[in-house]
């Protein structure tokens, strides 16, 4: 997966339900970001971190929550206040020395 | 914040011709731009990037082409291919390090 894993591919959420999306990278880089991609519309930023145990909101935090306890790791969970989840979750990360993103390979939200 | 802009949001070309994305921003502290391809349900793939110490980049049938003045970039295709089909997404960054902020995306669907 070229290095950054996430994980579960599909998920699916009850109503009032908080979920973890997972992602992992071992690229040792060390800034990581959530994006939220709708249909038609481009990416959203949702939390970033450059740093292990700090981390940033985006444009679109409400109703997300974010914790960065390992470089590795950078988990996203979407709360019960997030009120219109459904959407491709997109992790990505990049280290000081290269100025692009390596992209995961995504998850898709569905509220049931 | 950055502000980005891209146009059209959809362009359907004959196979062979050529096609055009255009992308305005808005902040002056913006530096870096790259292109990403995104396939159907996969992660987008960087296929192009520009700094802004120069205006024109190539690499074989894609090319990227920044107006710092203007204040916008476009990426140009020539001979497309039907594998060529995909959104294409710009982004604005202010380099190294630092978040993205993307365009709203443009499919392009490259007729045989």
């Amino acid at each position: 997966d070229g290095g950054i894993t996430q994980s579960p591919k599909y998920l699916f959420r009850k109503e009032g339900q908080n979920v973890t999306l997972s992602c992992e990278q071992n690229l040792n880089h060390d800034a990581m970001y959530w994006y939220r991609q709708d249909p038609g519309q481009g990416l959203r930023l949702i939390y970033y971190s450059q740093i292990v145990n700090d981390f940033q909101k985006g444009d679109i935090a409400e109703g997300y929550s974010v914790s960065r306890e390992k470089k590795e790791s950078f988990p996203l969970t979407v709360t019960s206040a997030q009120k219109n989840p459904t959407a491709f979750y997109l992790c990505a990360s990049t280290s000081d020395r290269y100025y692009g993103y390596t992209f995961g390979s995504g998850t898709r939200l569905t509220v049931v | 914040g950055e502000n980005v802009e891209q146009h059209p949001s959809t362009l359907s070309v004959q196979e062979g011709d050529s096609a055009v994305i255009k992308c305005t921003y808005s902040d002056s502290a913006s530096n870096y731009f790259p292109w990403y391809k995104q396939e159907l349900g996969k992660r987008p793939q960087l296929i192009i990037d520009i700094r802004s110490n120069v205006g024109e980049k190539k690499d074989q049938r894609i090319a990227v082409t920044l107006n710092k003045t203007a204040k916008h970039f476009s990426l140009h295709i020539t001979e497309t291919q039907p594998e060529d089909s995909a959104v294409y997404f710009c982004a604005a960054s202010r380099g190294n390090f630092n978040k993205f902020y993307f365009g709203s995306g443009t499919k392009l669907n490259v007729k045989p």
